[in-house]
């Protein structure tokens, strides 16, 4: 693994099952990020871990849900799939050290499409 | 509210150059970062400003004026492959990353 990946790649899946997107870094980084992109909305914050074994809430965390048990995973669940959710999610990560310094290197993305 | 302001699409032509604006109003200021990301794959980092001035790397430059809340995005001698969305991006007081709807720049032969 080189960076961060993210599986599946795609996804239709019907309304009400759940779903767990996958996120793996291979860099260290102690921060990881959820965001869902959609037309015209730009990159929006789902939750975020600072470190491994916490989490936090973005800007749109109702329906989904984060665990972060190691450093390198940061899977995402739908618990109950709705059709508002249909999007396209990528997952990134940053190295926060003291300075504050934060890009974020982002994975690939998934396609999910809920009907 | 925290809110960043970037035109949804531009267009230019091949060899010209393009400047790109953001405007922003955010709870406190960390740095702002510019992001390419072509159509159907990830957004890769450009550039990052947390002092007045401007920042150059080759055919792309970045300028920040912290006091009038703006940045712009230059990209010289446009080529064909810079047909992407742009995104600006400002870290907040939390470190958090907020994201602009991004700038579609379309080039034209």
């Amino acid at each position: 693994i080189a960076g961060i990946t993210q599986a599946p790649t795609s996804q239709i899946l019907a309304a009400g099952r759940r779903m767990t997107l996958r996120c793996t870094q291979d860099m260290r980084h102690n921060a990881m990020y959820w965001y869902r992109q959609d037309l015209g909305l730009g990159l929006r914050l789902i939750h975020y871990s600072n470190t491994a074994g916490t989490t936090g809430k973005g800007e749109v965390p109702d329906g989904y849900s984060v665990s972060r048990a190691n450093t390198d995973d940061f899977p995402l669940t739908l618990a109950s799939a709705v059709p508002s959710q249909t999007s396209v999610y990528f997952c990134a990560s940053s190295d926060r050290g003291t300075s504050g310094y934060n890009e974020q290197f982002f994975g690939p993305g998934t396609r999910l499409t809920v009907l | 509210g925290q809110n960043i302001d970037q035109p949804t699409e531009m267009t230019a032509t091949e060899g010209a150059i393009v400047q790109i604006n953001c405007t922003y109003q955010t709870s406190g200021f960390n740095g702002l970062f510019w992001y390419q990301q072509h159509a159907g794959e990830a957004p890769t980092f450009l550039s990052y400003n947390v002092l007045d001035g401007l920042e150059e790397k080759g055919r792309f430059s970045s300028f920040l004026s912290r006091s009038k809340g703006y940045s712009y995005l230059l990209l010289k001698e446009l080529q064909m492959k810079d047909s992407a969305s742009y995104l600006c991006a400002v870290s907040d007081s939390n470190y958090q990353l907020i994201w602009g709807a991004g700038t579609k720049l379309i080039i034209k032969p």
